[in-house]
Parts: structure tokens; sequence; C-alpha cells
């Protein structure tokens, strides 16, 4: 069946610093590709997507390019601020209804911790 | 414009217990998915509910069942609470248009 796997936390970083979460995935046909973000106390929330080999999914600062040769979907960010602390899941679709809406397999979450 | 909303937001349940979690869809939109996240863990595909049926169904036994209102709201039951149910429960509507997910801050149920 489908899966992903991503790094595991907590990656604790500086301010300033650069970020790379590891993402990678198994799956029979071809998926879209999340990246969700979960800050404390809050829901999960959408950072952004990738619906097809090559393509690159950005949202505040952050990217993520669809690697099909790899099976990867890595999260990058050049500057990190404190307000990036949260835990972060990488996940694919394999949408078999294609009316019923996304029906997501996560990875197990990489906690980011940003320091002052 | 209200996004998806859940409650209760914390229960605490004892174990062979039954309980039902309540889940509001965003306006406008006709899908609702429920998730179980456990402490640590990825979320997990429960079910889906579109036009009041299920729609997909994740690898969860028959104690967990659900329903959807001609409203589009939602509702998750598990009977015979397990200690392992203990998790955070996600909801999450999406519109057959686009079928992008909206997730809600989920109920937090504690099995003791």
């Amino acid at each position: 069946g489908d899966s992903v796997t991503q790094m595991e936390g907590p990656v604790t970083l500086s301010e300033e610093a650069f970020l790379t979460i590891n993402c990678t995935y198994t799956a029979t046909g071809y998926p879209s590709l999340f990246w969700y973000v979960q800050y404390p106390g809050e829901g999960l929330q959408l950072l952004l997507k990738a619906t097809k080999a090559d393509d690159k999914g950005s949202n505040k600062g952050f990217e993520a390019t669809y690697r099909k040769e790899t099976t990867s979907f890595h999260l990058e960010k050049g500057s990190v601020q404190v307000s990036d602390s949260a835990v972060y899941f990488c996940a694919l679709s394999e949408t078999v209804i294609k009316a019923a809406g996304n029906k997501l397999t996560f990875g197990g979450g990489t906690r980011v911790l940003v320091k002052p | 414009d209200a996004g998806v909303t859940q409650s209760p937001t914390h229960l605490i349940k004892t174990r062979g217990q039954q309980v039902t979690l309540r889940c509001s869809p965003k306006s406008g939109h006709d899908t609702v998915s429920w998730y179980q996240q456990a402490l640590g863990q990825g979320p997990q595909f429960i079910f889906q509910y579109y036009e009041e049926e299920e729609r997909q169904r994740g690898n969860f036994p028959d104690r967990f069942s659900g329903h959807q209102f001609p409203n589009y709201s939602s509702e998750l039951n598990v009977n015979a609470l397990l200690l392992g149910d203990s998790a955070l429960y996600l909801c999450a509507s999406s519109h057959t248009s686009s079928g992008e997910l909206f997730f809600g801050e989920g109920s937090r149920l504690t099995v003791l």
C-alpha cells in the first residue's frame, strides 16, 4: 500500500538557518504530494502541494519539488524564523474516486524548533 | 467565514464506553473526512462521507462508525472504547470540485 517516510525530529535550528526535511514515498500510481504544518494548539494547514512530476510547490518561503525518479518531496526553506516552529507532515493522495476529494496518507511528522 | 469546527475539544472516557464526536464543515463544503492522530504520529484516515453515505474507509474496525446529516455536518462514533483509541480525532472538509482538505483543530479523546 501507499506509505510516506519522513525524517524524525526534533530538528532544532537557529533563526535564519537553512531547513531541509526529507520525505520519500511509496505509491502504486502517480500521487499528488503535500506538505501540511501543525502549529501548537491548531489544526493541520496545507503548506504547499505538487500534483505531477517535476512540479515545485511553494508558499511562505517554503519549497518542495516532486521528484518521481527518487520518489521524494523534500521540504526546504532558506531562512527560518521562530514563527516556523511547528510539526510538519508530508502526505500523498491517490484519489481513486475523482469526486470524493483527497484521501491522504501521512508521514509521521517532523517537529521543528527554531531558536532566536 | 467559519472554518471546520469540532466538538468537544477534549473529553475523557473509560474503557468500554462509547463516544460521539461532531464536526461542522467549512461553509460550501459537502464532503467530510475523519482522521485519527495518535500522540507523536501522523494522522490516519478513518473514513469519508459524501451525500450522507460512507464513500471511502481506512483500516479501522467496525467499532468506528459515522454519519453525515443533510446539512453536511458529521458525527464519528466509537463503541467499546479501548485504551489505544486515545488520540486526537481530526475532521476535514472539502468540496467535490477541488478536493482540497481543510482541517479542524480536533477533538482530543483520552480513554482511561
